[in-house]
Order: structure tokens, then C-alpha cells, then sequence
């Protein structure tokens, strides 16, 4: 099994440009995550999704959208890219339970300038 | 406000010489408490889940163990290999799957 895998791995956006980041992962796990960690400070949950068809909001998903057609795949679209979305971001996942731990991929290193 | 805290925020070991880590939370209601491993330039990888007061895993040199208002991750004989930033995260009453995460530790053991 390959995991969590997340392209590209690093990117660099010019300011109002828009990318999507992939995330897919081969375990079934039915909850999949978007984070972003910035220097210093804890990782802050953008998007989740507990299943194909249902998404839903986490700490801070202002200039982001998601969507969730197939359980492998979780992929976070960012729209007109702003300075404050230079971050790195993590894309997760966990089976049904949920509450057991959570997955992480390797990371997609985005800087807006 | 911060519901998950962790403490120091940098720490320096000699390889061999034990600590612990610690992390504190003031929501109430805690379903777990989840500390993770993270290398540079990686994403983070599972350690372990603790959850209830009293609560102790081990796994090589690392032990962690849970009380009513904080959790703490013991390094004995530490290693350079430990060198990491600790992550802790609590789940919170009323999610199954929401996990809030604390700023972590950047440990570095030196040889």
C-alpha cells in the first residue's frame, strides 16, 4: 500500500492564480482531512470528508473548496491565491472509526508570491 | 485561546539523558489524545492513542501517559534518531473524528 499520496510536491503560485492540490489514498479509510501547518504553529484543519458525497468546513476554510466523488480521492482546489495561503499542507485519512489514528501524506509545499 | 499546549517548545538532550514532554488541554469532554512523530520535510506519523486518566503506551524509548488535565511523553535514553518535533492532539466531546492540534515539540538529541 502506498498510503496517503499528495501532488505536487511543492508549487509556487503567483498572486489571484488558482491550483489544485491531489490527495488520494489506497486504504478505504472513509475520513479523509486537509490541514495546513504554518512555521510554529499547530496544524489547522481547512476541510474533512467522512465519506464520497460529504464534506464539510474545519477551522479555517476561507479560499478553499473541496470535493469528495470517490473514497480514494480528496482533492483541495484554492482560488484565487493569496500571500496568506503560503503554507505547507497536509492531506489525512482514518478508517470508519475515526477516532483511531489518522494518516498523513508527505506534504505539498505552496508559497504565493 | 489555545486548548492544547505544549511544553517546551524546543528542548536539547544529550543522547542518553531521559525527559519527558508535555502537553496540556482545557477542553472538557476528551474522547482521546493522539501524540505524533514528525521529521523534517515529512508529514507527521502516528505514535500513540491514549484514552482515559491513567493510561500509559509504550513503543521503543517513548512512553505516554494520560492524566485528567495533561499528557506527557517520556524519552528515556534518547537517541539522535528521536530528534523530531512531538506532536499532541486531542479529540474532542462530540467529534469522532476532529482532531485539534497542539504547536509541538522540536526535540534535538546530540551524540
Amino acid at each position: 500500500n502506498a498510503g496517503v499520496t499528495q501532488t505536487p510536491k511543492f508549487r509556487i503560485l503567483k498572486i489571484g492564480q488558482s491550483m489544485t492540490l491531489q490527495c488520494a489514498q489506497d486504504m478505504n479509510h472513509n475520513y479523509m482531512y486537509w490541514y495546513r501547518q504554518d512555521p510554529g504553529m499547530g496544524l489547522k484543519l481547512i476541510y474533512y470528508s467522512v465519506g464520497a458525497g460529504i464534506t464539510d468546513k474545519g477551522e479555517v476554510p476561507n479560499g478553499y473548496n473541496v470535493s469528495r466523488s470517490t473514497t480514494e480521492d480528496f482533492p483541495l482546489r484554492l482560488e484565487l491565491a493569496a500571500p496568506s495561503q503560503t503554507s505547507v499542507y497536509f492531506c489525512a485519512s482514518s478508517d470508519f472509526r475515526g477516532y483511531n489514528e489518522q494518516f498523513f501524506g508527505p506534504g505539498t509545499r505552496l508559497t504565493v508570491l | 485561546e489555545d486548548q492544547v499546549t505544549q511544553s517546551p517548545e524546543a528542548l536539547r538532550l544529550q543522547e542518553g539523558e531521559s525527559s519527558s514532554l508535555n502537553c496540556s488541554y482545557t477542553v472538557s469532554g476528551l474522547r482521546g489524545l493522539f501524540w505524533y512523530r514528525q521529521d523534517p520535510g515529512k508529514g507527521p506519523e502516528f505514535l500513540f492513542t491514549l484514552y482515559s486518566a491513567g493510561e500509559e503506551k509504550e513503543k521503543e524509548r517513548l512512553k505516554a501517559t494520560l492524566t485528567k488535565k495533561e499528557s506527557f511523553l517520556h524519552i528515556t535514553a534518547p537517541k539522535p534518531e528521536d530528534s523530531a518535533t512531538y506532536l499532541c492532539a486531542v479529540l474532542l466531546g462530540g467529534s469522532n473524528y476532529k482532531l485539534t492540534f497542539g504547536k509541538g515539540t522540536l526535540l534535538t538529541v546530540n551524540p
